[in-house]
């Protein structure tokens, strides 16, 4: 296993299109983690995810921004709409069942909308 | 809610010499204390973490933390800094006592060896 893998590593849109990323998390990994970090700031939580269930969205997560992991193993995050505004690192990680298990993190997909 | 501070945004050390890079932490229950590390272009790595027990944990690297749990602090320490130690540290937290698993992380400290 190499690890969590995200895809595509960078994208660039014009404001109002749709993104959409694709994170596929170390395999016996049963949460997944998706965090937004902008120049200069740490990671901000987004949500996450217990195999195929959400249990937790950040206030931060707008209408326009939707993820899903529908089979209990890669997840999407789709931006609808998109603004200068989600100009950002979109990181991805995931972590074993325990709880006091650290998150393994991808290298991330950089958004830039123009 | 929890919360983790790093008040130094850049912590510049010579080769060679101690190196400390400091975070402090605010929680409701019980923290769950982690490091991670960011190379340029790379994603984060973990570091160390501190669950329970000996306040010391020791993590890759060659770099510590001690829990201090009356001052909420983790500070990050390597007894002899290295060029290539120079990265971005992010100190982070998960609150034991809401239920979740929620990470949060604090906005980084910019480490920077001289040789």
């Amino acid at each position: 296993d190499t690890g969590v893998s995200q895809d595509p590593r960078h994208k660039i849109t014009k404001r109002g299109q749709n993104v959409t990323f694709r994170c596929d998390p170390i395999s016996e990994h049963n949460r997944l983690y998706w965090y937004r970090q902008t120049l200069g700031q740490g990671p901000e939580f987004l949500t996450y995810f217990q195999n195929e269930a959400q249990l937790e969205k950040s206030r931060l997560l707008s209408d326009r921004f939707s993820a899903e992991r529908p089979k209990g193993s890669f997840s999407t995050l789709e931006i609808q709409r998109t603004e200068q505004g989600d100009s950002a690192m979109y990181l991805c990680a995931s972590s074993f069942q325990a709880e006091q298990g650290e998150l393994f993190f991808g290298e991330g997909s950089r958004l830039t909308v123009l | 809610a929890q919360s983790v501070a790093q008040p130094e945004d850049q912590v510049n050390v010579a080769e060679g010499n101690p190196l400390t890079v400091k975070c402090t932490y605010s929680v409701s229950g019980n923290p769950y204390l982690f490091w991670y590390v960011q190379y340029p272009n790379r994603g984060l790595q973990f570091l160390l973490k501190y669950i329970t027990g000996d306040n010391l944990v020791k993590g890759s690297y060659g770099f510590e933390a001690e829990f201090n749990k009356s001052q909420t602090s983790f500070h990050l320490k390597k007894p002899s800094a290295l060029v290539s130690d120079s990265a971005l540290y992010f100190c982070a937290v998960r609150d034991e006592g809401t239920g979740g698993f929620k990470t949060i992380f604090g906005a980084g400290t910019r480490l920077f060896v001289k040789a």
